[in-house]
């Protein structure tokens, strides 16, 4: 699987966007990106995954450069339980029989300031 | 519906001691990932389970653990003689199936069974 880069700290202020980007400027055109959290002491929770449109669902938004190499995590209006560790990982689609686990790097400790 | 469940969620053995640490899957869900954290790093992926089934144990440790899903009851990750590098948070995670018939990228998590060894 692609690796990914994130960077290792950003705050924003509650109230506003959280903007969260990843590099992954090696991803496959087979390769999916998915984005988990961690809240501190908790299990990881995921978010949303894409593989070239942009999603959103009701926790945040997935808007991933037309070449693919670079994706954006968009939190629009974070809040203090916001704060966590961001994963950015990408997956590839796997066939009936084969397993591939997600393998989660150092991600991005989002801290949300009141 | 339950999500994944954990126990124990607190666990404290001595060395040389045996952890058992116990994770349901989600209803429906019939895979099972389990990952291990060490205080202040990342997550680390151990072994891959179906129902009666080791997929993929590329991450466990090569002695004391083992792992194994039955047809019945919950996965269990079990750790022998534990010693003090073990003690971490234990998490399984559970992931329903796609189109082809394998897991899909959106793995439930449980809260954890943290091991803490004296």
């Amino acid at each position: 699987d692609a690796k990914t880069t994130q960077p290792p700290s950003m705050d924003c202020a509650e109230g506003r966007a959280a903007n969260l980007p990843c590099n992954h400027s090696t991803i496959s055109g087979n390769e999916y990106v998915y984005w988990y959290r961690q809240i501190h002491s908790q299990g990881p929770q995921y978010i949303i995954h894409g593989l070239k449109n942009n999603e959103t669902n009701e926790m945040a938004s997935l808007i991933i450069t037309e070449d693919r190499k670079s994706s954006t995590l968009i939190l629009p209006h974070a809040t203090l339980r916001d704060t966590a560790v961001y994963y950015c990982i990408v997956r590839r689609t796997i066939s009936s029989g084969s397993a591939r686990q997600l393998t989660f790097g150092s991600g991005t400790q989002l801290t949300v300031l009141p | 519906n339950a999500g994944v469940m954990q126990n124990p969620r607190h666990l404290v053995r001595r060395r040389g001691q045996e952890a058992r640490l116990r994770c349901s899957p989600m209803k429906g869900h019939s895979h099972v990932y389990w990952y291990r954290q060490l205080p202040e790093e990342g997550l680390k992926f151990m072994v891959y389970l179906q129902k009666e089934n080791i997929i993929d144990e590329s991450g466990m440790p090569k002695e004391r653990f083992s792992a194994e899903f039955p047809k019945e009851g919950p996965s269990i990750l079990r750790i022998q003689q534990v010693v003090r590098g073990d003690s971490a948070a234990y998490f399984c995670a559970s992931s329903p199936l796609d189109a082809y018939g394998g897991p899909t990228g959106e793995l439930f998590f449980g809260e954890g069974s943290r091991l803490t060894v004296l």
